[in-house]
């Protein structure tokens, strides 16, 4: 059974640019959420969905959206990108049933603001 | 609950010893409880939970304690090996995933 599939492993845009990460969930997962992981402060929750609704939102700014296709792909946007956008941003997927289920993530996106 | 303190930040042991990372947290809806290991490079990977009906839980090495009154839960690595070298996060769910802040394991052979 595949993992949660993440691209591009690695990213370098500009300050004012935008930027689109893709995430595959393993089969039959209807869940994914999105993540920022930076070394200042750890993990943070960006934003979850489930059967292509955001079903949880983290304190982020509007400039980070995120959607999910019917087969429970997501891709998750930001906007005018800020030096401090750079993280890994990672997503975990899980069946989804209620949030407290087992999430599996995969190896997560670098992204360099410049 | 936001506030899931995790200690210690760091911690180094001998190979053979044990390890055990605490952490606590406030949200008492909160009923699950996953511990992950980061490595260099990797996403987090799931490596043992537990859930609120459960006071613990074993695999193999791998041990987590829960102590709901108290809020607080508890991995234990016994026997560690240099491949236990990473980072590893707790976690806690309400309505979302709160992780600690991470412990840095570094095994010494």
């Amino acid at each position: 059974k595949a993992g949660v599939t993440q691209t591009p492993r690695y990213l370098i845009k500009t300050r004012g640019q935008q930027v689109t990460l893709s995430c595959s969930p393993i089969s039959g997962h209807r869940s994914v959420s999105w993540y920022q992981q930076t070394p200042g402060q750890g993990l943070q929750f960006l934003f979850e969905y489930f059967s292509e609704t955001q079903r949880n939102k983290g304190n982020f700014p509007g400039r980070f959206s995120g959607r999910q296709f019917s087969n429970s792909r997501s891709e998750m946007n930001v906007s005018t990108l800020e030096l401090g956008d750079s993280a890994l941003y990672l997503c975990a997927s899980s069946w989804g049933g209620a949030v407290n289920t087992e999430a599996f993530f995969g190896q997560g996106t670098r992204l360099t603001v410049v | 609950g936001e506030n899931v303190e995790q200690h210690p930040s760091t911690l180094s042991v001998q190979e053979g010893d044990s390890a055990v990372i605490k952490c606590t947290y406030s949200d008492s809806a909160s009923n699950y409880f996953p511990w992950y290991k980061q490595e260099l490079g990797k996403g987090p990977q799931l490596i043992i939970d537990i859930r609120s009906n459960v006071g613990e839980k074993k695999d193999q090495r791998i041990a987590v304690t829960l102590n709901k009154t108290a809020k607080h839960f508890s991995l234990h690595i016994t026997e560690t090996q240099p491949e236990d070298s990473a980072v590893y996060f707790c976690a806690e769910t309400g309505n979302q995933f709160y992780f600690g802040t991470g412990t840095s394991l570094t095994v010494i052979p």
